[in-house]
C-alpha cells in the first residue's frame, strides 16, 4: 500500500548518542520534509528536500542533518543527542507545488 | 522567508455553531494555502486547500477564503460537531524552482466542540 513510514515509532535514547530516524514513502514523491512539532502543537520546519542530492535547511535552526541518495528515503541524523532534542519528528513527502503532503506517524524521541 | 500567523490559538464552540480560524502569510509570492486537520494522536491529513488564483472554495462544512491584497485566508467551517475537535493547522507554500517548495504552517488551533 501506498504511504509514508516512520522508523522507530518511538525512541528513547541516552545523551551523546547518535540516531537515525527512518522516513520512506512508496508514492514516489520528489519533495519530502522533516517537521519537529512540541508538545504546544506548532509545527517546525527543520529540513527539506525537493529531489535525490538537494536538501535544504528550514525556517528552526537544527543540529540534525539529512540525506537524500534515494527518491524514497530521507533519513534525519543526530550524531549526538541531547534532551533538548526530545519531541515528535515528523516525515511529511508531496509531488507538485500544489498538491497534499501526506504525513508519516511520526517518531517520539526522548533523550534522557 | 514566509512567515504564516495563525489565529486564535483555542477556539471553543457548542456543537452546531460556526467556527472560523485566520491567518496571515507575509511572502506575496506564496501561491498555495492548504489546512490541515490532526486529531489527538494522528498524523496531520489536508481538509482542504485553494490556490491564488481562486477567492473561495467550499467542500460541505467546510470553505476557505483568500484575500490575496490582505494575505489572508480563513477556513470556515459550519454546524461544527464533536468530530471536529482537533487541531487545524494553515500553510502556505510557492510553487516552481528549488527552494521555493518550502512548507510553512501555522502554530496550529486547537477546536474543542462543546456536545
Amino acid at each position: 500500500e501506498a504511504d509514508i513510514y516512520q522508523t522507530p515509532r518511538y525512541l528513547v535514547i541516552g545523551t551523546g548518542k547518535k540516531i537515525t530516524l527512518e522516513c520512506s514513502q512508496t508514492m514516489g514523491h520528489d519533495k519530502m520534509y522533516w517537521y519537529q512539532q512540541d508538545p504546544g502543537m506548532e509545527l517546525h520546519l527543520i529540513h527539506y528536500s525537493y529531489g535525490v542530492n538537494s536538501t535544504e535547511k528550514g525556517d528552526l535552526s537544527s543540529e540534525s542533518t539529512v540525506s537524500r541518495i534515494r527518491t524514497e528515503h530521507f533519513p534525519l541524523t543526530l550524531e549526538s543527542a541531547r534532551p533538548s532534542h526530545t519531541s515528535q519528528y515528523l516525515c511529511a513527502s508531496k509531488t507538485g507545488w500544489s498538491t497534499e503532503a501526506f504525513f508519516g506517524q511520526g517518531t517520539r524521541l526522548t533523550v534522557v | 522567508g514566509e512567515n504564516v500567523e495563525q489565529h486564535p490559538s483555542t477556539l471553543s464552540v457548542q456543537e452546531g455553531d460556526s467556527a472560523v480560524i485566520k491567518c496571515t502569510y507575509s511572502d506575496s509570492a506564496s501561491n498555495y494555502f492548504p489546512w490541515y486537520k490532526q486529531e489527538l494522536g494522528k498524523r496531520p491529513q489536508l481538509i482542504i486547500d485553494i490556490r491564488s488564483n481562486v477567492g473561495e472554495k467550499k467542500d460541505q462544512r467546510i470553505a476557505v477564503t483568500l484575500n490575496k491584497t490582505a494575505k489572508h485566508f480563513s477556513l470556515h467551517i459550519t454546524e461544527t460537531q464533536p468530530e471536529d475537535s482537533a487541531v487545524y493547522f494553515c500553510a502556505a507554500s510557492k510553487g516552481s524552482g528549488g527552494s521555493n517548495y518550502k512548507l510553512t504552517f501555522g502554530k496550529g488551533t486547537l477546536l474543542t466542540v462543546n456536545p
